[in-house]
């Protein structure tokens, strides 16, 4: 069965430092993979995917994120935070969206 | 603006009780979602729907009834049979067939006195 690992619970970084958030997937098969973020009180909004092609992809709000199937890692990446950044992100792993799987969150903090 | 209304944003319900929440899209997509989301455990699928009048339970579907007579509606009955209902509950659609993206709706905080 697929499954999705956030390591880490809560991250705090500095306005205008980097920011890595880990994810890391078990599925048998090639996966299709996401990451979203949700505001507090609010739905999830996409940020990226990933189904094949070239494994660094874009998305929006300046993020980032890098396929390492070596790995089975699908790490989420911003050279600069911004204050608007702080909310909740989470990794979604799913071939069919019958069978998404969600990671538990990772809850950023950005320090002034 | 083409989406997802969730509604109510906010519901109490007393125990016994069954509550019902709704969600609504005019995206024209096919299939439907249910999750439920509890602090520090992700979301877990409730209930979904590919197409009308039909359903398929998710990983915790007890406590919980759908129905889908239209396709641009999908509402959750949260029963008394339901022992922990304080959540936080949001709905999704689907475009089918085409990729596999969720577009979720604002969500719903049920919580029980």
């Amino acid at each position: 069965a697929q499954s999705v690992t956030q390591p880490d619970i809560h991250i705090t970084v500095s306005e205008g430092a980097s920011l890595e958030l880990r994810c890391n997937y078990s599925y048998g098969a090639t996966p299709y993979l996401f990451w979203y973020v949700q505001s507090p009180g609010q739905g999830l909004q996409l940020l990226l995917k990933y189904f094949s092609g070239d494994t660094l992809v874009q998305g929006i709000k300046g993020f980032e994120a890098e396929f390492k199937r070596s790995q089975s890692s699908f790490n989420l990446r911003k050279p600069s935070v911004h204050w608007s950044d702080a909310a909740e992100y989470f990794c979604a792993v799913g071939a069919t969206n019958n069978d998404m799987r969600f990671g538990a969150g990772t809850r950023l903090t950005v320090k002034p | 603006d083409g989406g997802i209304t969730q509604s109510p944003k906010y519901l109490f319900r007393k125990e016994g009780q069954n509550v019902t929440l709704s969600c609504e899209q005019n995206l024209n997509h096919d299939a439907m979602y249910w999750y439920r989301q509890d602090p520090g455990q992700g979301l877990r699928l409730i209930y979904y729907s590919q197409i009308v009048n039909d359903f398929q339970k998710g990983d915790i579907a007890e406590g919980y009834s759908v129905s889908r007579e239209k396709k641009e509606s999908f509402p959750l009955t949260v029963t008394s049979a339901q022992k922990n209902p304080t959540a936080f509950y949001l709905c999704a659609s689907r475009d089918t067939p085409g990729a596999n993206v969720l577009t979720f709706g604002a969500g719903s905080r049920l919580t029980v006195l």
